[in-house]
């Protein structure tokens, strides 16, 4: 089964950092261009970050751009946001998600896991 | 506020057919990017309905189709039944931003 599970949400106050983690399973991770897509309380989709199989092509939302990285370990088949100097704007649920065709570091996100909740508060 | 802009709602009865439309402009839809689609039932994660402006993933039932013209896109949905209200979300890339890929603010369908 295709599946991703994210882990490492929680309550941290701003300023803070905190670190997720998606543990891929049910398909070959490393072909395959990953993406963090966030959701606040209510609101709708914002696209966050997303990297290339290779981690050659990597971009971020102008909101996350200086505070956020993302990365990828393909010998474990895992991807991570370690998220810095977080804002209250910050919190939300965070999935992570493949994209459907291999040849594009972009496009169409066909496997999503669960999601995080991050929520950064005093 | 996002670059790509759809109704907040959007309502039909069962039976019937509803559209959601998703506007964008040169530097998005109007630059040949392709749009995808995703559903959203309560307390779920995202689901990919249509991909590449009007393909559907296998399980996508084909009462759900997409069309892309000049700088927008649409959702149909026909045949409307009562799980198919939901948040619905359309997505593409943006040359313009640095951060390019974008997300529409989402519209929610309630069946009448």
């Amino acid at each position: 089964e295709v599946q991703l599970v994210e882990s490492g949400g929680g309550l941290v106050q701003p300023g803070r950092s905190l670190r997720l983690s998606c543990a891929a399973s049910g398909f070959t991770f490393d072909d395959y261009a990953m993406h963090w897509v966030r959701q606040a309380p209510g609101k709708g989709l914002e696209w966050v970050s997303g990297l290339s199989w290779d981690s050659g092509t990597i971009a971020y939302a102008d909101s996350v751009r200086g505070r956020f990285t993302i990365s990828r370990d393909n010998a474990r088949n895992s991807l991570y946001l370690q998220m810095n100097s977080l804002r209250a704007e910050d919190t939300a649920l965070y999935y992570c998600a493949k994209v459907l065709k291999t040849s594009f570091w972009y496009y169409a996100m066909d496997v999503w896991g669960q999601g995080t909740t991050v929520t950064v508060s005093s | 506020q996002s670059v790509l802009t759809q109704p907040p709602s959007v309502s039909g009865a069962p039976g019937q057919r509803v559209t959601i439309s998703c506007t964008g402009s040169s530097s998005n839809i109007g630059a040949g990017y392709d749009v995808h689609w995703y559903q959203q039932l309560p307390g779920r994660a995202p689901r990919l309905l249509i991909y590449g402006n009007s393909n559907r993933p296998s399980g996508v039932p084909d009462r759900f189709s997409g069309s892309k013209s000049g700088t927008s896109a649409s959702l149909a949905i026909t045949g409307l039944q009562a799980e198919d209200e939901a948040d619905y979300y359309c997505q593409s890339y943006d040359s313009s931003l640095s951060g390019p890929g974008v997300f529409g603010g989402g519209t929610k369908l309630t069946v009448l």
